[in-house]
């Protein structure tokens, strides 16, 4: 059982280029989220998805794009790539929401130069 | 929920001592609170929440938090302070005012001195 993977682990990209960051997860979780953490400010919801085919922006969803065709994976699309969008982005997973617990990959940490 | 406080964005303890974290959220409809932790170059993992049932909650590695909702408080303790305890931590609020997503505090990160 190997939870919320991610990946890349890291990544260089630079200004323009575009790239999808993939997230897995293999507890048939309904609750997906991507969100992005920036020194300092915690973290920043981009994009959720609460089934299959359902996805709606978070606070910062600009410059990002997503999928969610099936309940295992929920890739994250960055088109035009920017330095403002250099930072450590995780994926979670949770049952529902509410008081529910989310679970977190291990991250992809992304460079834009 | 509308924004959640950690006072304090390094704290340094020596190791034995009391570890005190601080987080003060604003909501105005009754909340969610969890205390997550992230160990450096991982994801962050929960140590532990309250869902509306007791005040005093008790996590994993000998944390504990107490909701106070006159304070608008939920500040994370541990008697005794390891040097595996050294980590960042992160407070978030949850309720129906945000649409039950996680509002997230900025995040204080323990330094535990040998």
């Amino acid at each position: 059982n190997a939870g919320v993977t991610q990946t890349p682990k890291f990544r260089i990209l630079k200004i323009g280029q575009s790239m999808t960051l993939q997230c897995t997860q293999d507890m048939n979780h309904n609750y997906m989220y991507w969100y992005r953490q920036d020194p300092g400010m915690g973290l920043k919801l981009i994009y959720y998805s609460v089934g299959a085919g359902i996805t709606d922006k978070g606070e910062v969803p600009n410059g990002y794009n997503v999928s969610r065709s099936t309940t295992e994976d929920f890739p994250l699309r960055l088109e035009l790539a920017a330095p403002s969008q250099t930072s450590v982005y995780f994926c979670a997973a949770a049952t529902r929401t509410g008081g529910e617990t989310q679970y977190f990959g291990p991250g992809t940490r992304l460079l834009v130069l | 929920a509308q924004s959640v406080t950690q006072l304090g964005s390094h704290v340094s303890v020596s190791e034995g001592a009391l570890v005190l974290l601080r987080c003060n959220y604003s909501s105005s409809v009754p909340p969610y609170l969890f205390w997550y932790v992230q160990y450096p170059n991982q994801g962050l993992q929960l140590l532990l929440k309250y869902t509306s049932a007791a005040t005093l909650v008790k996590g994993i590695n000998g944390f504990e938090a107490e909701f106070k909702k006159s304070e608008t408080s939920f500040h994370l303790t541990k008697p005794s302070a390891h040097m595996s305890d050294a980590a960042e931590y992160f407070c978030a609020v949850s309720d129906a005012d945000s649409n039950y997503q996680l509002i997230w505090g900025a995040g204080t990160k323990l330094i535990i001195k040998p």
